[in-house]
């Protein structure tokens, strides 16, 4: 069974640019969650999608946004980058009933100059 | 704010050696994940605990749950260069979200 893939693995743009990255998860896997990696943060959580429907949203500005899809497949979107964005985003699927054991992509790497 | 806190946050050790990993929060997890990472890649799913004083062994990783599920340990035995990793533990707080909280992260470098 193929993994959870994203495009694209890195990305270079400058400030007050958007950007929009792409996941699809493991066949079958409904829930889709994508989390920021930063050196000095960590991995934060930014949202969780389900069904097409946003479950949860972490705390992050309104530039971050995203959506899903109805084969499951999710998009993030970053307006107006600002250079504290650069980060590793990864996103992650997972199956319902299981003890919330998410499978992680290899994640985007966007750096902002 | 940080509900997870991981020590150490670095560990450099000679191979053979054992070490420990401990994860600690104040806040009460159903159910607790460990992944690793490796640089440039994703966190990797290593085992999941559900149970309060849950033991689960995966080859020489041994992973405990505390009784009030709110910590969790990670012990290598005989600690090989392919550990060597980023390793995360990540709670699950339940309800209808899927949100897991990760911890601060401890860098191992195992030397051969």
């Amino acid at each position: 069974k193929a993994g959870v893939t994203q495009t694209p693995r890195y990305l270079i743009k400058t400030r007050g640019q958007q950007v929009t990255l792409s996941c699809s998860p493991i066949s079958g896997h409904r829930s889709v969650s994508w989390y920021q990696q930063t050196p000095g943060q960590g991995l934060q959580f930014l949202f969780e999608y389900f069904s097409e429907t946003q479950r949860n949203k972490g705390n992050f500005p309104g530039r971050f946004s995203g959506r899903q899809f109805s084969n499951s497949r999710s998009e993030m979107n970053v307006s107006t980058l600002e250079l504290g964005d650069s980060a590793l985003y990864l996103c992650a699927s997972m199956r319902q009933s299981s003890y919330n054991e998410q499978f992680f992509g290899p994640g985007t790497r966007l750096t902002v100059l | 704010t940080q509900l997870l806190e991981q020590s150490p946050q670095f560990l450099s050790i000679q191979e053979g050696e054992n070490l420990t990993v401990y994860c600690n929060s104040s806040s009460v997890f159903s159910s607790l994940q460990w992944y690793r990472q490796e640089p440039g890649e994703g966190p990797v799913l290593l085992v999941t605990v559900v149970t309060g004083g849950e033991v689960k062994k995966l080859k020489r990783l041994t992973f405990q749950f505390g009784d009030a599920r709110k910590d969790s340990s990670l012990h290598i035995t005989a600690a090989q260069p392919g550990d060597t990793g980023l390793y995360l533990c990540a709670g699950a707080q339940g309800g209808a979200t899927n949100k897991l909280i990760f911890g601060t992260g401890t860098l191992l470098a195992v030397q051969p």
